[in-house]
């Protein structure tokens, strides 16, 4: 089965910084959108990036801007988020997830998430 | 971009049917057909249920169906089954390269 492995979670102090890592099993992600999506507790789901297909450009919720950053390694087979100046609302499960069909916006793929804690 | 709007929570008896609303605007929901639905059951990651409004995944049951009318989408779930007991949530494409989710659903298999 294709899997996706998020790694990278942890607890974190206000204004410190974090880099999850998202590897994949038997799925090849370059040339398929990739996205994370997370869950504060007890909370909805919440859009945070997407790099697209070619992994040329990259997308990010207001909430984020500026601060994330998304990337991809076609070598290692891994996306990357790379965290900066986090707060205590980015408290929250963090799911990578793959989209695979022909469509947009709709990830068909995920990962068992990764907690971070942001507190101080 | 706010959250599109969906009831807390909804609930029916085996075999009936249930349909869960996902409102939103011109800017979302109202302009484009990407409206995505996705079942999450407790500790678990999401599951894709229904993408472009209408269709389903592979392997998905085909009681799931969606539809949209104006700004609100629609997921239906008919001859509901214990497993369908989950919380649901809708998203749709908001334009700017931007995704925004509904709130969520939580739905009880009485």
């Amino acid at each position: 089965d294709v899997q996706l492995l998020e790694s990278g979670g942890g607890l974190v102090q206000p204004g410190g910084s974090l880099r999850l890592s998202c590897g994949a099993s038997r799925f090849t992600l370059g040339g398929h959108a990739m996205s994370w999506v997370r869950q504060a507790p007890g909370k909805g789901l919440d859009w945070v990036s997407t790099i697209n297909t070619s992994g040329r450009s990259s997308y990010y919720a207001d909430s984020v801007k500026g601060r994330f950053t998304l990337s991809r390694d076609i070598s290692k087979n891994t996306l990357y988020l790379q965290m900066n100046s986090l707060r205590a609302e980015d408290t929250a499960v963090y799911y990578c997830a793959a989209r695979t069909l022909v469509t947009s916006w709709a990830f068909d793929i995920w990962g068992q998430g990764t907690v971070v804690t942001v507190s101080s | 971009q706010s959250a599109l709007t969906q009831p807390p929570s909804a609930s029916g008896s085996p075999g009936q049917s249930l349909t869960i609303s996902c409102t939103g605007s011109s800017g979302d929901v109202g302009t484009y057909n990407y409206v995505s639905w996705y079942q999450q059951h407790p500790g678990k990651a999401p599951k894709l249920m229904i993408y472009e409004v209408t269709k389903r995944p592979s392997g998905v049951p085909d009681r799931f169906s969606g539809s949209k009318s104006g700004n609100t989408a629609s997921l239906t779930v008919s001859g509901l089954q214990a497993e369908d007991e989950a919380d649901y949530y809708c998203s749709s494409s908001a334009g700017s390269n931007n995704l925004v989710f509904g709130g969520g659903t939580s739905v009880t298999v009485l």
